[in-house]
C-alpha cells in the first residue's frame, strides 16, 4: 500500500532563508504527487503538481518541487521565505486503490522575523 | 465565486449528541469529498461522493454517514458522536473522481466532544 512520510513536524526558519521541507513515499509505480499548503485558519490550497515530464516544478507562491525516483522523495523548496509562508504543508501522493489521495502528516513552518 | 462553504465553523458537542455538517460547492463540481485531520495523522478520507447520487466509503468511514443533497451540497451526519469524532473536518470538491484532478478545500469545521 501507498504511504507517504513527512519527517518534519516542526521547522523555524529565519525570514530571507531558504526552505527545504521532505517528502517521501511509497508506491509501486510513476505516482501522482501534490503539495497542499494550509495557512491558519483556512483550507488547504495546491501549490504544484507533478504527474510526469520534467522532474522539477514550479507552484505558486515562488516554491518549486523536485522528483527523485531514486530516492522516492518529492522535497518543497523556496529560496527566500517570507513571514507569510508560516503554514501547515502536506504532501500527497495518489492515486491509491480507490483512485484517491494518500495526505501525509503534514509539517508546520515558522517563520521568524 | 465562494468556492467551497462549510458550516458551522465550530461546534462543541456531548458524547451521545447528533449533528449534521453541511457543504456546498459553486464551482459545478461533479465529486465531493469529506476529511477529517488529526495531528500527524494529515487529512484522511471518511467519505466521498463521485457524481450527485452516488456516495462511496473512504478509508474511515465508521460512525459517519453521508447525504449528496445536489449537485452542490453535500453533508456529513455524525448519528452519535464520540470523543474520538474530535477533530477539523474539511469539505473539498474537483471536477471529477481522479487523484489527476486538482481538489479544492472549504476552510474546515473544528468539532469537539467531550
Amino acid at each position: 500500500a501507498q504511504s507517504v512520510t513527512q519527517p518534519d513536524i516542526h521547522i523555524t526558519v529565519s525570514e530571507g532563508a531558504s526552505l527545504e521541507l521532505r517528502c517521501n513515499y511509497s508506491y509501486g509505480a510513476t505516482p501522482y504527487l501534490f503539495w497542499y499548503v494550509q495557512s491558519p485558519g483556512q483550507g488547504l490550497q495546491l501549490l504544484l503538481k507533478y504527474f510526469s515530464g520534467d522532474t522539477l516544478v514550479q507552484g505558486i507562491k515562488g516554491f518549486e518541487a523536485e522528483f527523485k525516483r531514486s530516492q522516492s522523495s518529492f522535497n518543497l523548496r523556496k529560496p527566500s521565505v517570507h513571514w507569510s509562508d508560516a503554514a501547515e504543508y502536506f504532501c500527497a501522493v495518489g492515486p491509491n486503490a480507490g483512485n484517491m489521495l494518500t495526505f501525509g502528516g503534514g509539517t508546520r513552518l515558522m517563520v521568524k522575523p | 465565486n465562494a468556492g467551497v462553504t462549510q458550516t458551522p465553523k465550530f461546534q462543541v458537542l456531548k458524547t451521545g449528541q447528533s449533528m449534521t455538517l453541511q457543504c456546498a460547492q459553486d464551482m459545478n463540481h461533479n465529486s465531493m469529498y469529506w476529511y477529517r485531520q488529526d495531528p500527524g495523522m494529515g487529512l484522511r478520507l471518511i467519505y466521498y461522493s463521485a457524481s450527485e447520487g452516488t456516495t462511496d466509503k473512504g478509508e474511515v468511514p465508521n460512525g459517519y454517514n453521508v447525504s449528496r443533497l445536489n449537485k452542490r451540497e453535500f453533508s456529513l451526519r455524525l448519528e452519535s458522536a464520540a470523543p474520538s469524532q474530535t477533530s477539523v473536518y474539511f469539505c473539498a470538491s474537483s471536477e471529477s473522481v481522479s487523484s489527476y484532478n486538482e481538489q479544492f478545500f472549504g476552510p474546515g469545521t473544528r468539532l469537539t466532544v467531550l
